[in-house]
Protein backbone atom coordinates (compact mmCIF):
# COMPACT_ATOMS: atom_id res chain seq x y z
CA UNK A 1 0.00 0.00 0.00
CA UNK A 2 1.29 3.96 -0.72
CA UNK A 3 2.77 5.33 2.28
CA UNK A 4 3.48 8.56 3.25
CA UNK A 5 4.51 10.73 0.53
CA UNK A 6 6.36 14.43 0.58
CA UNK A 7 7.35 16.98 -1.87
CA UNK A 8 9.43 18.03 -3.13
CA UNK A 9 12.25 15.73 -2.39
CA UNK A 10 14.29 18.59 -2.53
CA UNK A 11 13.81 22.68 -2.42
CA UNK A 12 16.77 25.14 -3.08
CA UNK A 13 15.43 28.97 -2.50
CA UNK A 14 16.81 31.78 -1.52
CA UNK A 15 17.07 33.72 1.70
CA UNK A 16 13.87 35.82 2.19
CA UNK A 17 11.73 33.53 0.03
CA UNK A 18 8.65 31.76 1.16
CA UNK A 19 8.55 27.95 0.80
CA UNK A 20 5.89 25.27 0.99
CA UNK A 21 6.38 22.07 1.59
CA UNK A 22 3.52 19.07 0.94
CA UNK A 23 2.76 15.63 2.79
CA UNK A 24 0.03 13.14 1.86
CA UNK A 25 -0.45 10.69 4.94
CA UNK A 26 -1.52 7.16 4.68
CA UNK A 27 -5.30 6.97 3.85
CA UNK A 28 -6.87 6.55 6.85
CA UNK A 29 -4.43 7.96 9.14
CA UNK A 30 -5.96 10.66 11.11
CA UNK A 31 -2.82 11.89 12.63
CA UNK A 32 -0.30 14.28 10.49
CA UNK A 33 3.19 15.58 12.40
CA UNK A 34 6.03 17.30 11.11
CA UNK A 35 9.11 17.50 12.36
CA UNK A 36 12.55 19.13 11.38
CA UNK A 37 15.79 17.25 11.24
CA UNK A 38 18.90 19.69 10.73
CA UNK A 39 22.31 17.99 9.59
CA UNK A 40 23.38 14.93 12.22
CA UNK A 41 20.73 16.37 15.20
CA UNK A 42 17.71 14.23 15.75
CA UNK A 43 14.20 15.37 15.64
CA UNK A 44 12.49 18.37 16.36
CA UNK A 45 8.77 18.52 16.59
CA UNK A 46 7.06 20.96 14.53
CA UNK A 47 3.48 20.78 14.71
CA UNK A 48 0.88 17.94 15.20
CA UNK A 49 -2.60 17.52 13.71
CA UNK A 50 -5.40 15.01 14.83
CA UNK A 51 -8.34 14.53 13.53
CA UNK A 52 -10.55 18.09 13.34
CA UNK A 53 -8.88 18.87 16.84
CA UNK A 54 -6.90 22.22 16.63
CA UNK A 55 -3.32 21.52 15.98
CA UNK A 56 -0.46 21.43 18.26
CA UNK A 57 1.76 23.92 17.20
CA UNK A 58 3.98 24.06 20.21
CA UNK A 59 6.88 23.30 18.70
CA UNK A 60 7.12 25.74 15.42
CA UNK A 61 10.38 27.62 16.30
CA UNK A 62 8.86 31.26 15.01
CA UNK A 63 5.93 32.95 13.47
CA UNK A 64 7.27 32.65 9.90
CA UNK A 65 6.73 28.86 10.13
CA UNK A 66 2.37 28.14 9.64
CA UNK A 67 0.95 24.78 8.47
CA UNK A 68 -2.78 23.50 7.53
CA UNK A 69 -4.09 20.96 7.22
CA UNK A 70 -6.93 20.35 4.40
CA UNK A 71 -9.92 18.10 4.45
CA UNK A 72 -8.26 16.09 7.04
CA UNK A 73 -5.56 14.44 4.55
CA UNK A 74 -3.28 16.38 2.92
CA UNK A 75 -1.01 18.67 4.89
CA UNK A 76 0.99 22.14 3.40
CA UNK A 77 4.17 23.34 6.24
CA UNK A 78 5.28 26.71 5.10
CA UNK A 79 7.59 28.83 6.23
CA UNK A 80 8.02 32.27 5.26
CA UNK A 81 10.61 34.51 4.61
CA UNK A 82 13.58 31.66 5.00
CA UNK A 83 16.65 32.28 6.97
CA UNK A 84 19.76 29.88 6.05
CA UNK A 85 19.16 28.20 9.88
CA UNK A 86 15.62 26.85 8.42
CA UNK A 87 17.93 25.06 6.30
CA UNK A 88 17.32 20.95 7.19
CA UNK A 89 15.40 17.93 6.05
CA UNK A 90 11.36 18.39 6.95
CA UNK A 91 10.11 15.06 7.97
CA UNK A 92 6.03 14.60 8.12
CA UNK A 93 4.91 11.40 9.83
CA UNK A 94 0.96 9.81 9.90
CA UNK A 95 -0.58 7.53 12.29
CA UNK A 96 -3.94 6.09 12.95
CA UNK A 97 -6.01 7.67 15.82
CA UNK A 98 -4.54 7.23 19.22
CA UNK A 99 -1.22 5.79 17.79
CA UNK A 100 0.90 8.03 18.41
CA UNK A 101 3.60 5.54 19.41
CA UNK A 102 3.31 4.25 15.65
CA UNK A 103 4.24 6.56 12.93
CA UNK A 104 5.39 6.40 9.55
CA UNK A 105 7.70 8.68 7.84
CA UNK A 106 7.62 9.87 4.43
CA UNK A 107 10.85 10.49 2.64
CA UNK A 108 11.38 14.07 4.28
CA UNK A 109 12.13 17.07 2.04
CA UNK A 110 15.41 18.60 1.81
CA UNK A 111 15.53 22.04 2.00
CA UNK A 112 18.31 24.10 1.10
CA UNK A 113 18.41 28.26 1.88
CA UNK A 114 21.04 30.04 0.42
CA UNK B 1 12.32 20.91 29.02
CA UNK B 2 11.86 17.45 28.50
CA UNK B 3 15.28 15.81 27.29
CA UNK B 4 16.17 12.48 25.67
CA UNK B 5 19.51 12.49 25.83
CA UNK B 6 21.76 10.01 23.66
CA UNK B 7 25.47 9.34 22.74
CA UNK B 8 26.15 10.68 19.45
CA UNK B 9 28.96 8.09 18.69
CA UNK B 10 30.25 6.90 16.27
CA UNK B 11 29.95 3.75 18.20
CA UNK B 12 31.92 0.81 16.27
CA UNK B 13 31.43 -2.87 17.11
CA UNK B 14 32.96 -6.06 15.58
CA UNK B 15 30.40 -7.77 13.19
CA UNK B 16 28.85 -10.61 15.06
CA UNK B 17 29.10 -8.83 18.44
CA UNK B 18 26.77 -7.32 20.90
CA UNK B 19 26.04 -3.52 20.05
CA UNK B 20 24.53 -1.96 23.15
CA UNK B 21 22.94 1.80 22.46
CA UNK B 22 21.87 3.48 25.48
CA UNK B 23 19.46 6.88 26.17
CA UNK B 24 18.36 8.60 29.30
CA UNK B 25 15.02 11.01 29.80
CA UNK B 26 14.41 13.55 31.86
CA UNK B 27 10.03 13.50 32.48
CA UNK B 28 9.63 10.95 35.10
CA UNK B 29 5.95 11.31 33.20
CA UNK B 30 7.12 9.61 30.37
CA UNK B 31 5.29 6.60 29.50
CA UNK B 32 6.19 4.99 26.67
CA UNK B 33 9.91 4.51 24.59
CA UNK B 34 10.81 3.97 20.97
CA UNK B 35 13.79 2.90 19.11
CA UNK B 36 14.02 4.21 15.49
CA UNK B 37 16.30 3.26 12.94
CA UNK B 38 17.84 6.06 10.14
CA UNK B 39 19.96 5.29 7.49
CA UNK B 40 22.08 7.58 5.78
CA UNK B 41 19.53 9.97 3.58
CA UNK B 42 16.37 7.92 4.54
CA UNK B 43 13.52 8.68 7.15
CA UNK B 44 13.16 6.85 10.74
CA UNK B 45 11.57 3.94 10.90
CA UNK B 46 10.40 2.35 14.18
CA UNK B 47 12.25 -0.91 15.32
CA UNK B 48 11.24 -1.06 18.86
CA UNK B 49 8.71 -0.03 21.49
CA UNK B 50 8.66 -0.36 25.17
CA UNK B 51 6.46 0.69 28.18
CA UNK B 52 6.81 -1.49 30.97
CA UNK B 53 10.31 -1.82 33.21
CA UNK B 54 12.32 -4.95 32.15
CA UNK B 55 13.65 -6.40 28.77
CA UNK B 56 12.10 -6.62 25.69
CA UNK B 57 12.98 -8.89 23.37
CA UNK B 58 12.52 -8.79 18.99
CA UNK B 59 14.74 -10.93 16.90
CA UNK B 60 18.15 -10.13 17.61
CA UNK B 61 16.64 -6.75 19.39
CA UNK B 62 16.32 -6.74 23.18
CA UNK B 63 14.92 -3.25 24.74
CA UNK B 64 15.36 -2.59 28.12
CA UNK B 65 13.81 -0.26 30.04
CA UNK B 66 14.34 1.00 34.01
CA UNK B 67 11.93 4.05 35.12
CA UNK B 68 13.68 4.26 38.16
CA UNK B 69 17.02 5.21 36.60
CA UNK B 70 14.95 6.47 33.80
CA UNK B 71 16.94 4.92 31.34
CA UNK B 72 16.90 2.97 28.04
CA UNK B 73 18.71 0.52 26.27
CA UNK B 74 18.73 -1.24 22.86
CA UNK B 75 21.21 -4.41 22.47
CA UNK B 76 21.77 -5.54 18.82
CA UNK B 77 23.31 -9.27 18.94
CA UNK B 78 25.18 -10.63 16.57
CA UNK B 79 25.49 -7.39 14.60
CA UNK B 80 25.94 -7.18 10.98
CA UNK B 81 27.29 -4.40 8.55
CA UNK B 82 23.60 -4.08 7.88
CA UNK B 83 22.53 -2.83 11.40
CA UNK B 84 25.02 0.56 10.57
CA UNK B 85 22.71 3.39 11.11
CA UNK B 86 21.82 6.40 13.49
CA UNK B 87 20.21 5.10 15.90
CA UNK B 88 17.16 7.45 17.57
CA UNK B 89 15.70 7.12 21.36
CA UNK B 90 12.25 8.57 21.82
CA UNK B 91 10.16 8.66 24.29
CA UNK B 92 6.14 9.56 24.67
CA UNK B 93 4.67 12.01 27.78
CA UNK B 94 1.53 10.34 28.93
CA UNK B 95 0.36 14.23 29.04
CA UNK B 96 1.28 15.10 25.72
CA UNK B 97 0.79 13.66 22.17
CA UNK B 98 3.91 13.96 20.41
CA UNK B 99 7.32 11.82 20.65
CA UNK B 100 10.35 13.74 22.00
CA UNK B 101 13.20 11.73 20.09
CA UNK B 102 16.89 12.51 20.87
CA UNK B 103 19.77 13.41 18.33
CA UNK B 104 20.56 9.86 17.81
CA UNK B 105 23.97 7.75 18.37
CA UNK B 106 25.42 6.59 15.20
CA UNK B 107 26.37 2.53 15.17
CA UNK B 108 29.37 0.94 12.28
CA UNK B 109 29.50 -2.20 12.16
CA UNK B 110 32.91 -3.35 11.05
CA UNK B 111 33.48 -6.53 8.91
Amino acid sequence: GAGVSQSPSNKVTEKGKDVELRCDPISGHTALYWYRQSLGQGLEFLIYFQGNSAPDKSGLPSDRFSAERTGGSVSTLTIQRTQQEDSAVYLCASSQTGRTDTQYFGPGTRLTVL
Amino acid sequence: QKEVEQNSGPLSVPEGAIASLNCTYSDRGSQSFFWYRQYSGKSPELIMSIYSNGDKEDGRFTAQLNKASQYVSLLIRDSQPSDSATYLCASLYSSASKIIFGSGTRLSIRP
